[in-house]
């Protein structure tokens, strides 16, 4: 397995602009987590969903964000718009049971102007 | 709110030298902890879980441990090596309102220089 899958590896945009952030979790895996990373305030936990229903999204900051999972294989993040403060990794991970080992992809380097 | 402290926050030692990475936890009903490993630029690598009725796990230099009554997990590296540079990071998976939650710790930096 290629493991999980994130895409793009770097975005930059432009303060107001949309922005997709894609994932594709390990084939079998019924939990998928998307975590967002700073130097400031680590590693959070956003939302996560189980057989692609969302469970928990009290880490998602505000309405900007969202997040949808619409078969098991495709998860996205949408911010819109975008802003300075929304810079920052975020990862995507996914398990093959709630307390199972994690696994995560690459990252996307978000920077946003 | 369930906090996960990391000490040292960094860490440089001699090729060679074993070491302890130290983790601690505010909530002791925990599920499981895990250590993981990130390199720059990179993900998060799963080293060891240890699920909460566990002590230890153990992965070929690497040992980590479970103390729930004292709210502690330690992380020991044998023999360090310079490819063993990178960020440790402790994560304990707690209950939080009904839902498991994951929570980090900041890390420890380590680097082993040759």
């Amino acid at each position: 397995d290629a493991g999980v899958i994130q895409s793009p590896r770097h975005e930059v945009t432009e303060m107001g602009q949309e922005v997709t952030l894609r994932c594709k979790p390990i084939s079998g895996h019924d939990y998928l987590f998307w975590y967002r990373q700073t130097m400031m305030r680590g590693l959070e936990l956003l939302i996560y969903f189980n057989n692609n229903v969302p469970i928990d999204d009290s880490g998602m900051p505000e309405d900007r964000f969202s997040a949808k999972m619409p078969n098991a294989s495709f998860s996205t993040l949408k911010i819109q718009p975008s802003e300075p403060r929304d810079s920052a990794v975020y990862f995507c991970a996914s398990s093959g049971g709630p307390s199972a080992k994690l696994f995560f992809g690459s990252g996307t380097q978000l920077s946003v102007l | 709110k369930q906090e996960v402290t990391q000490i040292p926050a960094a860490l440089s030692v001699p090729e060679g030298e074993n070491l302890v990475l130290n983790c601690s936890f505010t909530d002791s009903a925990i599920y499981n902890l895990q250590w993981f490993r990130q390199d720059p630029g990179k993900g998060l690598t799963s080293l060891l879980l240890i699920q909460s009725s566990q002590r230890e796990q153990t992965s070929g230099r690497l040992n980590a441990s479970l103390d729930k009554s004292s709210g502690r997990s330690t992380l020991y590296i044998a023999a360090s090596q310079p490819g063993d540079s990178a960020t440790y990071l402790c994560a304990f998976l707690f209950m939080n309102t009904g839902f498991q939650k994951l929570v980090f710790g900041t890390g420890t930096r380590l680097l082993v220089s040759p």
